[in-house]
């Protein structure tokens, strides 16, 4: 089974507009979670993390995601989008297979538009 | 504070040929990784090392080698290139596996 799932390649969305990533996770144990953006030929850059505490977790650039343990999920949320927010977005969970690793997601494309 | 440097920054080899790709941190981390990325696949761990001296394979190691040659470097070697391995490559380190990782700006290679 997959650790992580990013349902969808690509988000579209109006400036201004609140904008949701998709992430579901798989893995035992309590998970530790992150999300990271990637910008044009450039390496990733961390936004948050969720390890414990808080199901609401606040990061750079006016990010936030959602932590829900039921539907094993892990939303990133901004409240209102700039058109500076398209990147491609990446979802990441540490498991342990022999050693700890993080395993990344597919990753996706948002697309901001004027 | 640099970060995470990586050179070069990019390559073309022919298959066959062997080239090292090398990756240094200046953060003080304990771990550090390597990674491809690939259209559609988001990213694969090679290789990693959770601390200095230690080095462990990740999910596609085949054709890879690693030294964990001090606590600021690691170094990626492709001992004989093949057309598979045309890929973009990243070097990430962190504090430990519990935090967040860093990157550098990544390698672009192609093996013609």
């Amino acid at each position: 089974a997959q650790s992580v799932a990013q349902p969808e390649d690509q988000v579209n969305v109006a400036e201004g507009n609140p904008l949701t990533v998709k992430c579901t996770y798989s893995v035992s144990g309590n998970p530790y979670l992150f999300w990271y953006v990637q910008y044009p030929n450039r390496g990733l850059q961390f936004l948050l993390k969720y390890i414990t505490g808080d199901n609401l977790v606040k990061g750079s650039y006016g990010f936030e995601a959602e932590f829900n343990k039921s539907q094993t999920s892990f939303h990133l949320k901004k409240p209102s989008a700039l058109v500076s927010d398209s990147a491609l977005y990446f979802c990441a969970v540490r498991e342990y297979t022999g050693g700890f690793k993080t395993i990344f997601g597919a990753g996706t494309r948002l697309f901001v538009k004027a | 504070n640099a970060g995470v440097t990586q050179t070069p920054k990019f390559q073309v080899l022919k298959t066959g040929q062997s080239m090292t790709l090398q990756c240094a941190q200046d953060m003080n981390h304990n771990s550090m990784y390597w990674y491809r990325q690939d259209p559609g696949m988001g990213l694969r761990l090679i290789y990693y090392s959770a601390s200095e001296g230690t080095t462990d394979k990740g999910e596609v190691p085949n054709g890879y080698n690693v030294s964990r040659l001090n606590k600021r470097e690691f170094s990626l070697r492709l001992e004989s290139a093949a057309p598979s391995q045309t890929s973009v490559y990243f070097c990430a380190s962190s504090v430990s596996s519990d935090y967040e990782q860093y990157f550098g700006p990544g390698t672009r290679l192609t093996v013609t």
